[in-house]
């Protein structure tokens, strides 16, 4: 069974940093593109970021560039985002999710049960 | 930057069908896929490749794309349908791109 735990979220103060991890099982972890998606109480979903399979290629949103890093350890099934100088617009649940296969097309197949980020002083 | 846009609400009566939309540039030419969000839950993905169902998401659940705009149909819609429906796709300028979301109201 595909499960995917996030963990490392909780509440920081504006400027501060935090690291989110996701651990990954049940599935062969390393032929996959990860991300990490995010949604604002109340709010949609908004992609954040993502990496490659072996973490050669990584895109981020604009509105987090310069600031959080996606990062995995295949050897430990393990997918990570490093988020600094926070502040109160990222604030969500942030949610770790597998990407389709290339032939399926783009497309989440399996979601955590994401971890709350709040960000305030 | 790509954007998807959806109508925030739909509503529809028990057994009817219910279209949800969404609409981007040329968005017939990319894949769009769905997923449903119920309230406190991560979201499900039911159709990707346009119109194509994961394992376990029931047939009353279809899709197409064309155009400018992508369709998520429920056929027969039953009140374990409601909650917020979002579209996906993937633009070269954007990365991954989510719609606003819409709300599916059964009554």
């Amino acid at each position: 069974e595909v499960q995917l735990e996030e963990s490392g979220g909780g509440l920081v103060q504006p400027g501060g940093s935090l690291r989110l991890s996701c651990a990954a099982s049940g599935f062969t972890f390393s032929i996959y593109w990860m991300s990490w998606v995010r949604q604002a109480p109340g709010k949609g979903l908004e992609w954040v970021a993502n990496i490659k399979q072996d973490g050669s290629d990584r895109l981020y949103v604009d509105s987090v560039k310069g600031r959080f890093t996606i990062s995995r350890d295949n050897a430990k099934n393990s997918l990570f985002l490093q988020m600094n100088s926070l502040r109160a617009e990222d604030t969500a649940v942030y949610y770790c999710a597998r990407e389709m296969l290339a032939a399926a097309g783009p497309g989440f197949d399996y979601w955590g049960q994401g971890t709350l980020v709040t960000v305030s002083s | 930057s790509y954007e998807l846009t959806q109508l925030p609400s739909v509503s529809v009566s028990p057994g009817q069908t219910a279209s949800i939309t969404c609409s981007g540039d040329k968005l017939g030419d990319k894949y769009a896929c769905w997923y449903q969000q119920k309230p406190g839950q991560s979201p499900v993905l039911v159709i990707y490749q346009d119109n194509k169902r994961p394992s376990g998401i029931p047939e009353r659940f279809s899709g197409s794309n064309s155009g400018n705009t992508a369709t998520l149909t429920i056929s027969g819609t039953q009140a374990m349908d409601e909650g917020d429906y979002y579209c996906q796709a993937w633009d070269s300028s954007t990365s991954v791109v989510f719609g606003g979301g819409t709300k599916l109201t059964v009554l």
